[in-house]
């Protein structure tokens, strides 16, 4: 199925260091949002974005929704072990076939080194 | 508040033989999507319930089916499992499904052998 493009696929950095991740798409979302995974656990929501151009923060954490409605963007500021995981970001619409449907990246694997 | 709900959280099976997994939603929310997550597909949309009745499917086969109760509670079926079904399986609530929050439960790992 449609996959948004995630990149980079995986990250390996310092603690300390800033994080920077992003979301392309050939089509249009209204929404979108990003979420972390530990190993064998669900997707937690970290942002959700509602607006083209839209700057959310949530603590350490920025998000954007880009103007086009096709990219989306995440910003991890003074990374620390606890950021260890995988992020994903993932589109989505209202109605007909889009009801209830997350489109995802195939994720970013963080990995940060104390 | 309490959040998703998933049971059981991990399960072994038979090829051949069926599963049922049960999710439940956070109160209030009407909205339950199922999805799979293997490494080599990543995180795939089986379908969608909004009050009792099946919104959105994704393309998995018929052997996958789903129904949700006037709770808002969902459960999923495969039936005749492959081992290609293994996998992490998913539920997401929501208020309204569509452009709204999504939450997840902790996942069900099935494991076919």
């Amino acid at each position: 199925g449609q996959q948004l493009n995630q990149s980079p696929q995986s990250m390996f950095i310092q603690e300390g260091e800033d994080v920077s991740m992003n979301c392309t798409s050939s089509s249009i979302f209204n929404t979108w949002l990003w979420y972390k995974q530990d190993p064998g656990e669900g997707p937690v929501l970290l942002i959700a974005l509602y607006k083209a151009g839209e700057l959310t923060s949530n603590g350490r954490l920025t998000a954007q929704f880009g103007i086009t409605r096709k990219d989306s963007f995440l910003n991890i500021s003074a990374s620390i072990p606890s950021d260890v995981g995988i992020y994903f970001c993932a589109g989505a619409n209202a109605g007909g076939t889009s009801y209830g449907k997350l489109t995802f990246g195939q994720g970013t694997i963080l990995t940060v080194h104390p | 508040k309490a959040g998703v709900t998933q049971t059981p959280r991990y399960l072994i099976k038979t090829r051949g033989q069926q599963v049922t997994l049960s999710c439940s939603p956070i109160s209030g929310h009407r909205s339950v999507s199922w999805y799979q997550q293997t490494p080599g597909q990543g995180l795939q949309f089986l379908f969608e319930y909004f009050s009792e009745t099946q919104r959105n499917k994704g393309n998995f086969p018929g052997r996958f089916s789903g129904r949700q109760f006037s709770n808002s509670r969902s459960e999923m079926n495969v039936s005749t499992l492959e081992l290609g079904d293994s996998a992490l399986y998913l539920c997401a609530s929501s208020f309204r499904g569509g452009e709204s929050e999504a939450f997840f439960g902790q996942g069900t790992r099935l494991t076919v052998v």
